[in-house]
């Protein structure tokens, strides 16, 4: 199984509420990323997690929380959004073997997010 | 860190033909190339990849060429088809230490088939 599963597809949230996006794999990959895309442009790396521990986080607003509770599941808990945090939600995930060098990302369907 | 610049931002080719995309990237510890399929509203789609010690590979209709020397890789398509027609992103990463095999993306090709 090659597939690394999200959701909720589409999510349409106010600037107050409190949503979570989900992601799934089960490939045995130890890392997963979160990226957020806008229109046309290429994936942004916002978080990374190694073996559960967050390893990268690109700066990212305290507004937009990671979570990974085990090897196959990666959340991310929105809070207080701003319109301008519409995006393509995409998570991703590689297997990361200790002492290899990078490998290849396998990318989810995304969560298209609105924000009103 | 990494800068990995794409071209060209489109490109439009009849059916049939071939298509070039180049990336060139600043890091010469980046060894690990991949390319990267997206489709309107779908997500990127790994196509093709390569490896620093590698200076070429092919799979079908498409090949990726690598000059580690003059830091460039491309993408080749060949009888190009109307379901060809996406936007390709490049990539490039150094897989290592802090950076934990992150990628680095140019700004993608919107590439088009007419019929």
């Amino acid at each position: 199984d090659t597939e690394v599963t999200q959701t909720p597809k589409h999510l349409v949230m106010g600037m107050t509420n409190k949503k979570s996006l989900k992601c799934e794999q089960h490939m045995g990959h130890r890392a997963m990323y979160w990226y957020k895309q806008k229109a046309k442009k290429p994936p942004e790396l916002m978080f990374v997690y190694s073996y559960e521990k967050l390893s990268i986080n690109e700066s990212v607003p305290s507004r937009f929380s990671p979570e990974c509770p085990n090897s196959s599941l990666l959340n991310l808990h929105l809070h207080a959004l701003q319109p301008e945090d519409s995006a393509l939600y995409l998570c991703a995930s590689s297997q990361n073997l200790p002492g290899t060098g990078a490998d290849e990302q396998y990318f989810g369907p995304g969560t298209r997010l609105t924000v009103t | 860190g990494e800068n990995v610049e794409q071209h060209p931002s489109t490109l439009s080719v009849q059916e049939g033909d071939s298509a070039v995309i180049k990336c060139t990237y600043s890091d010469s510890a980046s060894n690990y190339f991949p390319w990267y399929k997206q489709e309107l509203g779908k997500r990127p789609q790994l196509i093709i990849d390569i490896r620093s010690n590698v200076g070429e590979k092919k799979d079908q209709r498409i090949a990726v060429t690598l000059n580690k020397t003059a830091k460039h890789f491309s993408l080749h398509i060949t009888e190009t088809q109307p379901e060809d027609s996406a936007v390709y992103f490049c990539a490039a990463s150094a897989g290592r230490g802090s950076t934990l095999g992150r990628l680095y993306f140019g700004r993608g090709t919107q590439l088009t088939v007419w019929p």
